[in-house]
């Protein structure tokens, strides 16, 4: 089983700032990464794909990199509404996803 | 409006059944792959099930394998879970997902159902 490891758990970002977010993976998985943006009470929702294409509809202030074991989810510059938890996602075997980092306002 | 709506959640005891619905609307839903995402209270997210367009393919996580059936009807656009020996860890928020068409991330949502298991 490909386990995925997202740092930090929580990170305190102030609004207008830059958020990277990290996620690794037990073993390579390629480009078969995906990052999901879950607030309070609702569905996750895709935002990332491939490693790094954004999914339709989502701001370029979001973008991902990596290959392997190693994965970035970058946010430029914080509005309020992205303020929430991410997910990082394997689907080279199966699905597996991380245990979340929580982007809180600082 | 591309949407997924999953039904059927609620409370029962430990070793019951349950039987999860989720209806697609506003895409052809015999043109994708489908999947059971859950979370329990507080914590993250958790893929349980797999099961490819013409159900040829099905895969489970250990945690449900053996416990859990996934199934799906295309002539009726929806997807089921049929729940057994519940247990109180099998207590989350139940999300049916969808995958991308090029890709197996998973690009639309339901809203969840909730399932408790407690005595």
């Amino acid at each position: 089983e490909k386990v995925m490891t997202q740092s930090p758990a929580t990170l305190s970002v102030s609004p207008g700032e830059r958020a990277t977010l990290s996620c690794r993976a037990s073993q390579s998985v390629g480009s078969n990464l995906a990052w999901y943006q879950q607030k309070p009470g609702q569905a996750p929702r895709l935002l990332i794909y491939g490693a790094s294409t954004r999914a339709t509809g989502i701001p370029a202030r979001f973008s991902g990199s990596g290959s392997g074991t190693e994965f970035t989810l970058t946010i430029s510059s914080l509005q309020s509404e992205d303020f929430a938890v991410y997910y990082c996602q394997q689907y080279n075997n199966l699905w597996t996803f991380g245990q979340g980092t929580k982007v809180e306002i600082k | 409006e591309v949407q997924l709506v999953e039904s059927g959640g609620g409370w029962v005891q430990p070793g019951g059944s349950l039987r999860l619905s989720c209806a697609a609307s506003g895409f052809t839903f015999s043109n994708y792959n489908m999947n059971w995402v859950r979370q329990a209270p507080g914590k993250g997210l958790e893929w349980l099930s797999y099961i490819s367009l013409a159900s040829g393919n099905i895969y489970y996580a250990d945690s449900v394998k053996g416990r859990f059936t996934i199934s799906r009807d295309n002539a009726k656009n929806s997807l089921y879970l049929q729940m057994d020996s519940l247990r109180a860890e099998d207590t989350a928020v139940y999300y049916c997902a969808r995958n991308d068409l090029h890709f197996f991330s998973m690009d639309v949502w339901g809203k969840g159902t909730t399932v408790t298991v407690s005595s």
